[in-house]
């Protein structure tokens, strides 16, 4: 049964330490999305790759953030420094598109439930 | 840019009773319709889409979705609900002319009531 899987599950940090999480996309997907999820905006793009390079960040705070795919069975999703403005659940989404096809879904991991102190 | 909106923020509905949750969208061409469902503490579960065809769609757990061009709507409908419905529900667009990113509705908490 193929899915996306991330780790950590749950991570608890104090202001200023760096956070990294990870996502393993389901085998043959060529695109990885993060999404942040919090109660007061909802789920926010934040990065978009396909075929390992990204495509759209711009709903990343780039001074902190970073996103990156070093192989196609990694990617990452880095915050230095975190605040406790960035608590949040962040999840990992795949998706397979391929010429001709527009309309397949993204399916989504478990997610990061980061808290920051 | 292409955008969703869920209107309303809850859906209160007794077991057995039909349940409607409701989206209309916004893009330019024709869409490319998603609903997504998310349990607690888990992942947004896909639930069906429409691409083109039928306007309505079946999907998985009894859900139904139907297209709407005039109206610009994709409101989701299960004709009896369950307590295990209870649960957010996202509908989602993507543009076809553009990349493929997906934008979500805020989600509509549903409660089903014994």
């Amino acid at each position: 049964d193929a899915r996306v899987t991330q780790t950590p599950r749950h991570k608890v940090t104090e202001m200023g330490q760096e956070v990294t999480m990870r996502c393993q996309p389901i085998l043959g997907h060529n695109t990885v999305f993060w999404y942040r999820q919090t109660m007061m905006q909802g789920l926010e793009l934040l990065a978009y790759f396909r075929n390992r390079a990204p495509l759209d960040d711009s709903g990343m705070p780039k001074d902190r953030f970073s996103a990156e795919m070093p192989d196609a069975t990694l990617a990452t999703l880095k915050i230095q420094p975190s605040e406790p403005r960035d608590s949040a659940v962040y999840f990992c989404a795949s998706g397979l598109v391929a010429p001709g096809t527009g309309g397949n879904e993204q399916f989504f991991g478990p997610g990061t439930r980061l808290t920051v102190l | 840019a292409q955008s969703v909106a869920q209107p309303e923020d809850q859906v209160n509905v007794a077991e057995g009773n039909p349940l409607t949750v409701k989206c209309t969208y916004s893009v330019s061409g024709n869409p490319y319709l998603f609903w997504y469902v998310q349990y607690p503490n888990r992942g947004l579960q896909f639930l069906l889409k429409y691409i083109t065809g039928d306007n309505l769609v079946k999907g998985s757990y009894g859900f139904e979705a139907e297209f709407n061009k005039s109206q610009t709507s994709f409101h989701l409908k299960k004709p009896s609900a369950l307590v295990s419905d209870s649960a957010l529900y996202f509908c989602a667009v993507r543009d076809p002319y553009g990349n493929n990113r997906l934008a979500f509705g805020k989600g509509n908490q549903v409660v089903v009531i014994p």
